[in-house]
């Protein structure tokens, strides 16, 4: 089973909808959590951390859920620009410090 | 530098030929990860180095890849006799780890750089 496992999607939606993405994640102790962005053939670029607590920027809400080891990502209001692959990033314990962990991404076509 | 900083952008090479790829990181991080990623594929990590300890070798596909972190900086990853299946963009990203750092509390991102892509005829 892989440590981060995303719906590869891709997902099309109109713009102005609102789209959530899941992600799971088998390591119990993983400490931190991020949600990245990578637009086609550029690199990964970091979109938010994940807090327990839940956190909101904008249009993007993340929310964690630690007994469940599941993390989301909501966009509300869709744009054009929010066409891309979203990567669910968790860290894991690799020779006494955290590694990060990055899922395969879950592809989001937004249209007119 | 102000980020991470990959050579070559671009590098084409014969089967058979080896390559050199080369990662500066941003100054002063401690963590440094190499990912490959295939056309329309996801990242598929290679290597991890944090600090002096040993690197973490688990994601390297074969023995023809190897990769060297030179003075807790600058990261070379190697790949021998070349195969066109070792075609694809290799992503560098390097991240502020602290040691010790308290259970719970958020831990700094990585950043990465522009990638080589790496075609093999």
């Amino acid at each position: 089973r892989k440590e981060v496992e995303q719906d590869p999607g891709p997902f099309n939606v109109p713009e102005g909808a609102t789209v959530a993405f899941n992600c799971t994640y088998s390591n119990s102790a993983s400490q931190s959590f991020f949600w990245y962005r990578q637009d086609c053939r550029k690199e990964p670029k970091l979109l938010m951390s994940v807090y327990s607590s839940g956190n909101e920027d904008g249009r993007f809400t993340a929310q964690l859920n630690r007994a469940s080891q599941y993390i989301s990502l909501l966009i509300r209001d869709s744009k054009l620009s929010d066409s891309a692959t979203y990567l669910c990033v968790v860290t894991s314990l690799s020779g006494g410090y955290n590694k990060l962990i990055f899922g395969a991404g879950t592809r989001l076509a937004v249209h007119p | 530098g102000a980020g991470v900083s990959q050579s070559p952008s671009n590098k084409v090479t014969e089967k058979g030929k080896d390559v050199e790829l080369r990662c500066d990181p941003i100054s002063g991080h401690t963590a440094l990860y190499w990912y490959r990623q295939s056309l329309g594929q996801g990242l598929e990590f290679l290597i991890y180095f944090q600090g002096n300890s040993a690197p973490d070798k688990s994601g390297l596909p074969s023995d023809r890849f190897s990769a060297e972190r030179t003075g807790g900086s600058v990261s070379t990853l190697t790949i021998q006799r070349t195969q066109q299946e070792d075609s694809a963009v290799y992503l560098c990203a390097s991240s502020l780890v602290l040691g010790g750092h308290p259970p719970g509390a958020s831990l700094p991102s990585a950043f990465f750089g522009q990638g080589t892509r790496l075609t093999v005829v």
